[in-house]
């Protein structure tokens, strides 16, 4: 069975401050890691995809995550956080193939919060 | 690419009425899947579709859960009987299933029960 632990609920940084939001999973076969963003009454958004090409993957608005598979984790970093990137983080982990590919199970969620 | 979209937006419904939510996936995606999502929460697996099959369910989904896919494009979860517990956001995703199975999610549908 597969799990995602998201460590912090709630991380405030002040704008222009580096982002971290932290993402450990458990998998009994090597996932696809995802980081969504959500913003209030809205769907999920795809932020960044890790599929085992290169362990550093870059996404949309500046974000990044590295895959570390002696950690188990795949953090979300921004070097400069924006007023518009406050909004919840979802991480997510799914099979990579067969009848359970595509599937994905959820952290519980990390709300950022930027200072101006 | 119009997109994931999901209808209604908003439902209030009265305790023990039935309810039914629609979603339309990206045309040529042939999976489709259904989460919920409460407050603080990470959204939840209930099924999900390749084309009009119905492959899996989730031990959330009860027998008051109900879900179609017709003709492997859109698809309808129906509530029967709700519950204030079944207020939550409803949200459809699709995906090519090859691949990265990248999913893309519709807006959701919130619902509440008074």
């Amino acid at each position: 069975a597969q799990s995602v632990t998201q460590l912090g609920s709630h991380v405030s940084v002040s704008e222009g401050a580096l982002v971290l939001l932290r993402c450990n999973y458990s998998s009994s076969v090597p996932p696809y890691l995802f980081w969504y963003v959500q913003y209030p009454n809205q769907g999920l958004q795809l932020l960044l995809k890790y599929t085992s090409a290169a362990t550093l993957v870059k996404g949309i608005n500046g974000f990044e995550a590295e895959f570390k598979k002696s950690e188990t984790s795949f953090h979300l970093t921004k070097p400069s956080a924006h007023m518009s990137d406050a909004a919840e983080y979802f991480c997510a982990v799914s099979d990579r193939g067969g009848t359970n590919a595509g599937k994905s199970t959820f952290g519980d969620g990390t709300t950022l919060t930027v200072k101006p | 690419d119009t997109g994931v979209s999901q209808n209604p937006r908003h439902k209030i419904t009265k305790r023990g009425q039935n309810v039914t939510f629609r979603c339309d996936p990206i045309s040529e995606h042939n999976r489709l899947y259904w989460y919920r999502q409460t407050l603080g929460q990470g959204p939840e697996f209930l099924t999900y579709f390749q084309n009009e099959a119905q492959l899996e369910k989730s031990r959330l989904l009860s027998d008051r859960f109900s879900a179609e896919r017709p003709k492997g494009s859109f698809s309808t979860l129906e509530i029967q009987r709700t519950e204030q517990g079944d207020s939550a956001m409803y949200l459809c995703a699709s995906s090519t299933g090859q691949g990265t199975s990248e999913q893309y999610f519709g807006p959701g549908t919130r619902l509440t029960v008074t």
